[in-house]
Order: C-alpha cells, then structure tokens, then sequence
C-alpha cells in the first residue's frame, strides 16, 4: 500500500520567492509520483510526473520536482512564485502495475497563497 | 478538443432525494474513477472502473452507485442512505496500459453539490 504525506497545508510566499512544497511517501515498490495544481473551484490539472527515468522532473508553469528514493520525497520547487500560483496542490503516489486498478493515492494537499 | 465534461457545474438538491451526476470522456480512456473532495480532507476515492461494464468499490462507497455501460461514460448516483451528501466531486480519466500510460489520471471540472 501507498500513502503520501504533505507537510503544512498551507504556505505562504511573497511573489518572486522560491516555492518549496515538501511530499513525502511511503510505497513498498518503485512508486510513480505526480504533483497536480488545483485553482478554486477547478478539476486538477496534472503539474508533471515521475515514472522511473530522469529523478528531476520539470513541469508545467516553471515547476519542478526531484525524486530523492533515500529521503522517500518528491519535492515541488519554482525558484521565482506569481500571483497565478496562489492555488491548491496535491502530490499523489501509484505503483507502477496494473493491480488494484492503478489508483493515485493523493496527499492532503497544500494551499499556496502568494503575497505581493 | 479532448476532454472531460461533468453537468451540471452546481447542484441543489433537498435531502432524501437521489441525484446522478454525469461524467463524460473523450479521450478514449479505459478507465474511469469518481472522487469526492471535502475541505482540508484532499481526495477521496468513491469508484473506479477499468473496463465497461465492470467496476469496484473505493475507500468511501456507502452510499453511492455508479455504472458503465459506454466506454465514454460513467455516472455517480449519490443516494439517499449517503449521510453527508454535501460536497465537491470530481471525475477523472486514464489511459489502459495497452495505450501507454503510466497511471497519470485526467480530471474533470468537477460539481459541486449541496444537499439541504
């Protein structure tokens, strides 16, 4: 079984800050890992992934991730924060096979609210 | 464009009554799955399903149905035994494995219902 962890449900920054949102997971095989972006009153949006290839992943909106397997974390960073990244994110966590239907298993998620 | 649709954006209905919210794909996704998002709570999987005419239960399924009987399409009925009917969901989509995917699921707009 998969489970994720996301530290602080809500963080703060000021616009031009680096946005650090830490995921922490636990899975008992090689996960695949995902960050999603929600706004108010949206569907997600998937931000980028992880699938076993390169352990730094960019995404969309000048985001990026590292899969660090010793520290069990896929951290979401973007060196310079905009007013449009004030939204919800998630970090979720699968197995990379077929079984159980390959359910993401989502973290609480974190509100980013961005200071001018 | 390819996507996912879910109607109506808002729905109001009065408590006992049973309500079905629609969830349709284009994207000729194999599975299927329906959350439910309530605040501070992230995401919570109701149902899945892999293939038409074939689905199972989530983490949260009491007191709710779904169906599959066109690839494109699979519906939540929220019924009258579900005790906290009021709340944000969201459909989503994603690729068989035959088509190359790793496990990225795509989401709808969602809808948001109250029950009063």
């Amino acid at each position: 079984a998969q489970s994720v962890t996301q530290l602080g449900s809500h963080v703060s920054v000021s616009e031009g800050a680096l946005v650090l949102l830490r995921c922490n997971y636990s899975s008992s095989v090689p996960p695949y890992l995902f960050w999603y972006v929600q706004y108010p009153n949206q569907g997600l949006q998937l931000l980028l992934k992880y699938t076993s290839a390169a352990t730094l992943v960019k995404g969309i909106n000048g985001f990026e991730a590292e899969f660090k397997k010793s520290e069990t974390s896929f951290h979401l960073t973007k060196p310079s924060a905009h007013m449009s990244d004030a939204a919800e994110y998630f970090c979720a966590v699968s197995a990379p096979t077929t079984a159980a239907g390959n359910k993401l298993t989502f973290g609480g998620g974190t509100r980013v609210l961005v200071k001018p | 464009d390819g996507g996912i649709t879910q109607s109506p954006k808002y729905l109001f209905r009065k408590e006992g009554q049973n309500v079905t919210l629609s969830c349709e794909q284009n994207l000729n996704h194999d599975a299927m799955y329906w959350y439910r998002q309530d605040p501070g709570q992230g995401l919570r999987l109701i149902y899945y399903s892999q293939i038409v005419n074939d689905f199972q239960k989530g983490d949260i399924a009491e007191g709710y149905s779904v169906s599959r009987e066109k690839k494109e399409s699979f519906p939540l009925t929220v019924t009258s035994a579900q005790k906290n009917p009021t709340a944000f969901y969201l459909c989503a989509s994603r690729r068989g494995f035959g088509q190359g995917a790793s496990n990225e699921q795509y989401f709808g707009p969602g809808t948001r219902l109250t029950v009063t």
